[in-house]
This record gives C-alpha cells, sequence and structure tokens, in this order.
C-alpha cells in the first residue's frame, strides 16, 4: 500500500510568488491534515478535512493560505503571496477515522522562500 | 505559548543502555499522547501513544510513562540501538479537538555504537 505523498519535495521561490503544495493521501483515508515545521521549532498544525469539508482550519496562519480538496482525495495548499516566514517543511498526513487514529504522515515539502 | 515541551534539545547514549526522552504538557484538557519518529528528510512515524487512563504503555522495547499529576511523560527505549538515531517528538492531543496533534519541538537522540 503507497504511503502519503507529496509534492513537490522541495521548492524555492521569491517573496511575493506563488506556490502550490500537493498531498496525495492514502487511499481511502478520509481525514487529510496539514501541518507545518519552522525551523527548529515544533510541528504547528494548520488545518485537517474530513472528506472534501473543512473540519477544522484553527491553525491556518492567514488569508494568504488556501486549502482545498476537491473530491476529498488529493489536497493542495496554496501560498499567495509568499513572504519569508512562509519558508518552513510542510506535512501532510492521512488517517481513516477522526479521533484517536494514527496519523500518517507523508515526507514533507521543504519550502524556502528568498 | 508552548503547550507541549521538550526542554532537552539532544540526548547521547551508548549502544544497549536505556535512553529516556521526557516531555511536559502545559494544557490539563489533553487526554491521549503519542511519540513520533523521524528520520531526515522523512516524515514523523508514529511510534507509541498512551491514553490518559493509563500510566503505562509497553511496545516491544519502547515504553511511555505518563504522570498526569505532573503533567509529564517520558519514552523509554531498552536497549537502545544505532538506528534508534532520530529526532523523537512528542504529541499531545484531547477529546474535541478533532484529531488536531500539538507537537513539541523535538530532541535529537545519536546511539553511539
Amino acid at each position: 500500500e503507497a504511503g502519503v505523498t507529496q509534492f513537490p519535495s522541495h521548492s524555492v521561490i521569491e517573496k511575493g510568488q506563488t506556490v502550490t503544495l500537493r498531498c496525495d493521501p492514502i487511499s481511502g483515508h478520509d481525514n487529510l491534515y496539514w501541518y507545518r515545521r519552522v525551523m527548529g521549532k515544533e510541528i504547528k498544525f494548520l488545518l485537517h478535512f474530513v472528506k472534501e469539508s473543512k473540519q477544522d482550519e484553527s491553525g491556518m496562519p492567514n488569508n494568504r493560505f488556501l486549502a482545498e480538496r476537491t473530491g476529498g482525495t488529493y489536497s493542495t495548499l496554496k501560498v499567495q503571496p509568499a513572504e519569508l516566514e512562509d519558508s518552513g517543511v510542510y506535512f501532510c498526513a492521512s488517517s481513516p477515522y477522526s479521533g484517536r487514529e494514527t496519523q500518517y504522515f507523508g515526507p514533507g515539502t521543504r519550502l524556502l522562500v528568498l | 505559548d508552548q503547550q507541549v515541551k521538550q526542554n532537552s534539545p539532544s540526548l547521547s547514549v551508548q549502544e544497549g543502555r536505556i535512553s529516556i526522552l521526557n516531555c511536559d504538557y502545559t494544557n490539563s484538557m489533553f487526554d491521549y499522547f503519542l511519540w513520533y519518529k523521524k528520520y531526515p528528510a522523512e516524515g514523523p512515524t508514529f511510534l507509541i501513544s498512551i491514553s490518559s487512563i493509563k500510566d503505562k504503555n509497553e511496545d516491544g522495547r519502547f515504553t511511555v510513562f505518563l504522570n498526569k499529576s505532573a503533567k509529564h511523560l517520558s519514552l523509554h527505549i531498552v536497549p537502545s540501538q544505532p538506528g534508534d538515531s532520530a529526532v523523537y517528538f512528542c504529541a499531545a492531543s484531547y477529546t474535541g479537538a478533532n484529531s488536531k496533534l500539538t507537537f513539541g519541538k523535538g530532541i535529537t537522540l545519536s546511539v553511539r555504537p
């Protein structure tokens, strides 16, 4: 069974540009999460989808971030326009159910904003 | 404000000895705790968890202890192996948090052969 995949693995962009990150969860997992780790700090929750619906988006930093999960399969996270402080590793995770289910993480997308 | 704290950034132990990784939390609503392990360029991998109704959970070489009154948990690895060298994240959630995990900063464990 394929794990959570994320694309791209790395992205270097200039301040003010737009970047779109993609996450493909494990097949059949209704729950999809986005997290971010800024260098040297904790991994922080961004948002949680159940199928195509946003269950919790309390961690989204501001309105420059837009997450979608059309059709309840893969998800995209768009940053527009990117700022220097958006640099970090963006992780996606999925689980079959909500609650106390193990979240399976992807390898992350390393974003550097110059 | 950090609700999950891993105050020691790194730990080095000899192969075969015990590794003890500590974690403290401040939010008394947390009732479920997890440890994740992360290798470079990979995502975190689930290791072990514990519910607040227990004070100990064991899985092979890994044991997690929970002290609710002290708001403290620890991960014991016995015996430690070089392949255990990684970053270990403590995470917590609570009923009603919609599965949201709150992580600590992580501890880098190095196991010397």
